[in-house]
């Protein structure tokens, strides 16, 4: 079957540096997208993976193994508009998009 | 630019009743357009897709159905609801044959079924 596995909640402090982490299984592969959720609203886009490697955006940042079917969102400088739910997702051989339940990140001050 | 609009943002049913979530998309032409649902702590499932007007894929057997009566309207039916069809639904578009296949939601919709 097709699973999508990361941690349920991370706690870090403000101004920190955190990782969250991102393994799959699933049928064929066209890309890994991460995706940030506040709570009561909708995901809105941070980063897609296709190839290994790290994509750096701004603080964000995101990182790719294919042959160990992972990856993990780099977070740095955390500010506490940061807490929010972080979104792992994959597309399979069919492009549809495999979620993650996503990983609770909650920022201290 | 694009935007996409989804309603009623929340709403209470009791069982039994009927349901109607409607999605709208503006600044685009012809997207694939879905259906999802989110369970506290659960990933995203996805209910429905479609690539075109009354072109609709289901992905979970249920008593939910949707349509496509225009190019960029989504709707999400129910004749009788149920107390586990309570969830935050989203609504989404992507660009056709798009090689990332990003998607972009709408604001959600909770429904609370009693």
């Amino acid at each position: 079957g097709q699973n999508i596995d990361q941690p349920t909640e991370m706690t870090a402090t403000e101004g920190a540096i955190v990782q969250i982490n991102c393994t799959y299984q699933t049928s064929g592969f066209n890309g890994l997208f991460w995706y940030q959720q506040h709570a009561g609203e909708a995901p809105t886009f941070l980063s897609y993976n296709v190839l290994d490697g790290l994509e750096e955006k701004g603080r964000f940042s995101s990182f790719l193994s294919r042959s160990k079917g992972y990856s993990y969102l780099l977070l740095k400088e955390l500010q506490m508009k940061d807490s929010a739910s972080y979104l792992c997702a994959v597309a399979d051989s069919n492009y549809q998009l495999i979620w993650g339940a996503g990983t609770k990140l909650i920022i201290k001050p | 630019s694009q935007t996409i609009h989804q309603w009623p943002a929340t709403l209470v049913q009791p069982v039994g009743s009927p349901l109607s979530l409607e999605c709208t998309v503006e600044g685009t032409s012809n997207p694939n357009l879905y259906w999802y649902r989110q369970a506290a702590g659960r990933g995203l499932q996805l209910l429905f897709y479609s690539v075109g007007i009354g072109q609709i894929s289901s992905e979970v057997p249920q008593n939910l159905s949707a349509s496509r009566p225009q190019d960029r309207q989504f709707i999400l039916s129910s004749k009788k609801l149920l107390l586990s069809d309570s969830g935050f639904y989203l609504c989404a578009w992507s660009v056709k044959d798009a090689h990332t296949g990003e998607l972009f939601f709408g604001e959600g919709s909770r429904l609370t079924v009693l």
